[in-house]
Formats: C-alpha cells, structure tokens, sequence
C-alpha cells in the first residue's frame, strides 16, 4: 500500500510569516510530486509539483523535495488570509497518484 | 473556457438503484480520473485512463465501473450502489500523466442510503 502522509494540523500562522507544511511518501519509486490547495467545498487547485531534488520556486510558494528521506515540503512566504485552505501533497507513481489527507491552514490577520 | 464538468453536482439515491456520474473535458486532454474524497481518508483515487478505450483500477475500484469510449467524456457507473459509497466524487484529466495539472471537475456530492 503506498502511503503519504500529512500532519491534518490545524496550522495557523499570523499573516506575514513563513508557512511550513511537510508530507513523507513510502514508495521510493515515486516519480513526481504535486501540491494541490482546496479552499473548503471547493476542487483541488494545482500549487506546483517537483521532481528532482533539490528546491523549486514559484513566486511565494517553494517546494522541496529529499528523495532519500522520501519527504517533500511547501513554505509559504508572507502569508496571507487569501492562503487559508487544505493544502493536499500528491505523489505519482507510474500511471497513478496518492494523495494526502491534507494540512488545514490558516493565516490570522 | 478549459474546464471539467460533472453532472449531477449533488445526487441521493437508494441502495442498488444504479446510476451513472458524467464526466466531460474541452481540453482534449488525454489522461482522465476519478477521485473519491472521505474525511480522514483524503483523495483516492478510483479509475483512471491513459486514453480512449484504455482504462486501469486505481486503488478503490471494487463497486465502480468506467468507460472511455470518447476522448472528452469519461463516465463513472455504480451498478449497484451502496452507503459505503457515500462520498464527494472528482472527475480530473490532464494533458498526460506525467508532471502535469491535473484539472479537477467541480465535484458530486453522493449520498446512498
């Protein structure tokens, strides 16, 4: 069975500040990584996803992937209220994709 | 506009009354999906299709049947549904599997009882 794992939180961080939310995956073939953002009663929107190791930047969003670990992270900088959401981590693995249970942020104004 | 849609958004049936959930992409996309999303469970993923008449369980398919018998439409069958089967359904598609959005559909609401 192929695992990701996420800390449900709540995490909650005050507007500005640097967001951290972090997944551990168990199956070391994975290929690509994706996080998603879910604003509640809404669908999944794509963040950013990685592949190598390393970092990826996108605006305020970073990526970071430690295939040795099997632990992939997003930081948010300078929160902000708009950032409020679950936050799914996905994992590809051959044709198919596992996701998370999510990390439910909030950004206190 | 590039969208996925479903039909129906919300839908309460009665145990073993089939039905069927549409699924629809306008970006000729060539992978498609279907989720199931459960509190404490997250996104699992049910079927999913490389292509036109290429279909694969993903990791919850017992009680669900697909088609992809058109590029653009990728329906979800329950033949026989039961209340275990209650959840929020996601139809996505992207261009390819690979490192690629998935574009995911607004959702349907399912309640069995």
């Amino acid at each position: 069975q192929k695992e990701v794992e996420q800390n449900s939180g709540p995490l909650s961080v005050p507007e500005g500040a640097i967001a951290s939310l972090n997944c551990t995956y168990s199956d070391r073939g994975s290929q690509s990584f994706f996080w998603y953002r879910q604003y509640s009663g809404k669908s999944p929107e794509l963040i950013m996803f990685i592949y190598s190791n390393g970092d990826k930047e996108d605006g305020r969003f970073t990526a970071q992937l430690n295939k040795a670990s099997q632990y992939v992270s997003l930081l948010i900088r300078d929160s902000q209220p708009s950032d409020s959401a679950t936050y799914l981590c996905a994992v590809r693995a051959g044709n198919q994709f596992y996701f998370g249970t999510g990390t439910s942020l909030t950004v206190i104004p | 506009e590039a969208q996925v849609t479903q039909n129906p958004r919300y839908l309460i049936t009665v145990t073993g009354k089939k039905l069927t959930v549409t699924c629809s992409q306008n970006m000729n996309h060539e992978y498609m999906s279907w989720y199931r999303q459960d509190p404490g469970l997250g996104l699992r993923q049910i079927y999913y299709s490389m292509n036109v008449e290429v279909t694969d369980k993903g990791d919850v398919p017992e009680g669900y049947k697909v088609s992809r018998k058109e590029k653009r439409n990728f329906p979800l069958i329950l033949e026989s549904p039961s209340p275990n089967q209650t959840s929020l359904y996601f139809c996505a598609s992207s261009l390819s599997v690979g490192d690629y959005e998935q574009y995911f559909g607004p959702g349907t609401r399912l309640t069995v009882t």
